[in-house]
């Protein structure tokens, strides 16, 4: 069964001290990795998309990179506005069942940057 | 960029009343839209993928009866939650992807309250 495991469920870091995020998989065969940023009470701000191994994406202090087994989001020197929670979701190539473009979420590691 | 527009923002309905959230694409025409839910620190869970055009596709345990699915258009697919409990209560995520290979993009949610 495709599954997605992100950890730590929760991270506390000091204003500029960096740290990375873990979103670990398993899925017959990959279509696509993502990463989500979500405020309290919104929906999922749609952040990056990883399709294959080695694949590194960056965004102001956000990197993403991704293995064939897990993906990382790198977080350099973070601020307090990067307080949220980071959903990792994963696309399997289409198969027998499968709906199209089915997305499987993690549980999210929710980010907590305190000054 | 993508956006998706979902309404209401937030709801509060009696026990046993029906209440219906819409979700829009305004800059791009889906031909798929996406319903999710949320509980408090938990995953998105799919409820359902709806079509333009055709019926929706539920996830196993979803009610069809329950949370009616109405994909009248190319931009608007509209979620009703019949007879409403307690229990229903919950945020409601919608989603939308234009072309294939496309990213999802979240609408801001609906927190339904059912007294």
């Amino acid at each position: 069964e495709d599954q997605v495991t992100q950890s730590p469920e929760a991270l506390r870091l000091q204003e500029g001290e960096s740290s990375s995020l873990n979103c670990s998989y398993t899925v017959s065969g990959l279509r696509g990795l993502f990463w989500y940023r979500q405020d309290p009470g919104k929906g999922p701000e749609f952040l990056f998309t990883l399709y294959s191994a080695g694949e590194e994406k960056e965004k102001e202090r956000l990197k993403a990179t991704l293995t064939k087994k897990e993906s990382f989001l790198h977080i350099t020197a973070p601020k307090p506005e990067d307080s949220a929670t980071y959903l990792c979701a994963v696309q399997a190539q289409r198969g027998r069942g499968s709906t199209l473009g089915r997305l499987y979420f993690g549980r999210g590691t929710q980010l907590t940057v305190w000054p | 960029g993508a956006v998706v527009s979902q309404h209401p923002s937030r709801v509060i309905c009696k026990s046993g009343t029906s209440v219906k959230i819409e979700c829009r694409s305004l800059d791009f025409q889906a031909t798929t839209m996406f319903w999710y839910r949320q509980f408090p620190k938990q995953s998105l869970m799919l409820m359902a993928t709806s079509n333009e055009g055709s019926k929706a596709t539920y996830e196993q345990g979803v009610e069809k009866d329950k949370f009616l699915i109405n994909h009248a258009s190319l931009t608007l697919s509209t979620l009703t939650v019949t007879s409403a409990h307690p229990e229903d209560s919950s945020f409601y995520i919608c989603s939308a992807r234009g072309r294939e290979g496309s990213p999802l993009h979240f609408g801001n949610g609906t927190r339904l309250t059912v007294t």
